[in-house]
Formats: C-alpha cells, structure tokens, sequence
C-alpha cells in the first residue's frame, strides 16, 4: 500500500518568506509526527498529533512554526518569516496510533532558505 | 528530557564482518527502543526494535540487546553486505506512540 507522502520533495525561499510544508499519512494512521533533520544529525521531534489535536507540541522552536490536522490526516507544517538556520530536511511519520508503536516516516521536504 | 548518545560515528568494514554501534539514553522511563536505516535522499526505515521488557532480540542478520541498568543498548549486524551501507539511528521513547529521540547517527559503509 501507499505509504506516507510529502509534498514539495524540495522547496527553494528567501529569508523572511512564509512556506508549507505537506504531509499525508498512511491510510487509517490516527498519529502523525513532524521532524526536522539537520545535515549530519538524528531526526528532532517537533510536533504529534493523535488525531486533530496536538498531543505534544514541546519540539516547535519558537512561534514562527505552526503545524495543523484539520480533518485528522493530512498535515500541514506552516513557518513563517523564514530564516538561513530553518535549512534542514522535515521529516513526517505515521502510525496507528494508540499502543502502536511502530512509525513509518515518508521521504521527507528539503527546506533551504537563501 | 531523554538524551541518546550513539557511537561510533562512522564504521568500516569488510563484507562478511559483523558491524556493532552502541547507545546509551538517559531517562530511566525510556521503554521502547527502535533503530532506523536511512539510505541517502529516503526517510528513515524501522529495521528492527525492543522494548524494555526483553533483553535481546534478533531478526536473522540483526540483533539487538539492551541493558536497562546501564541505559546501553546495541545493534548488532553479522554478515554484513555492500546493501547494508547506510546511516543507522538508535533511539529511545517513553511508548513509542509519543516522541521518539534519536541517536546523532552511524555512517556505516561495508567495503566489498
């Protein structure tokens, strides 16, 4: 089956623009996680949703970046008043949810930022 | 919050060698330990876990063991191939339904 898809693959701004950043789940998967990659480091946990709601929003850095489920799958990471430093890959992954524990991450956006 | 420690950052083998990367995390409520392959322009790819409960397991070529007291866990892959070549994360969860902290990485190459 299809597994969780991002959209750009790449994404080219200036400092100071405001961008999006999609991600859709697999099929039927309730939790849906952000992560920002930074060249040559692990994934950093940004945001978990458990359905629509926001179960922990303890890794966004500061209040330029915002992530919203409207309807529970696909997801949408907004940062606004881009900066050089937002530079990585951002990662998304999906699971069951509930005691499942297993995530399955799509190929992720790369974000550079001129 | 959880601080994992992964080591080393790069490894070198030979094809048919066993290739061993070693971590360590810091929160004692940590009970769900998975470990990522990530191929060069992909997302990472669960390749094998365990939890808190277990002590080692194993799924053919790869093992992985954990010790609880020491907060160390390793994985451990035998027979290694080119294909094998890759970028390999450990991490660590409190219920891996919740945010997962990864490991810094190990660039892993098998030389044929």
């Amino acid at each position: 089956g299809a597994g969780v898809s991002q959209t750009p693959s790449n994404k080219v701004t200036e400092k100071g623009k405001y961008v999006e950043l999609r991600c859709d789940p697999i099929s039927g998967h309730t939790a849906l996680y952000w992560y920002r990659q930074s060249l040559g480091q692990g994934p950093e946990f940004l945001i978990y949703f458990q359905g629509t709601g926001a179960a922990d929003d303890s890794g966004l850095p500061n209040d330029r970046f915002f992530a919203v489920r409207p309807e529970g799958s696909v997801s949408t990471l907004k940062i606004q008043r881009t900066e050089r430093g937002d530079s990585a890959v951002y990662l998304c992954a999906s699971s069951l949810g509930l005691a499942e524990e297993t995530q399955y991450f799509g190929p992720g956006t790369r974000l550079l930022v001129l | 919050g959880e601080n994992v420690e992964q080591h080393p950052s790069t490894l070198s083998v030979q094809e048919g060698d066993s290739a061993v990367i070693k971590c360590t995390y810091s929160d004692s409520a940590s009970n769900y330990f998975p470990w990522y392959k990530q191929e060069l322009g992909k997302g990472p790819q669960l390749i094998i876990d365990i939890r808190s409960n277990v002590g080692e397991k194993k799924d053919q070529r790869i093992a992985v063991t954990l010790n609880k007291t020491a907060k160390h866990f390793s994985l451990h892959i035998t027979e290694t191939q080119p294909e094998d070549s890759a970028v390999y994360f450990c991490a660590a969860s409190i219920g891996g339904y919740q945010k997962v902290t990864f490991g810094i990485g190990t660039k892993l190459q098998v030389i044929p």
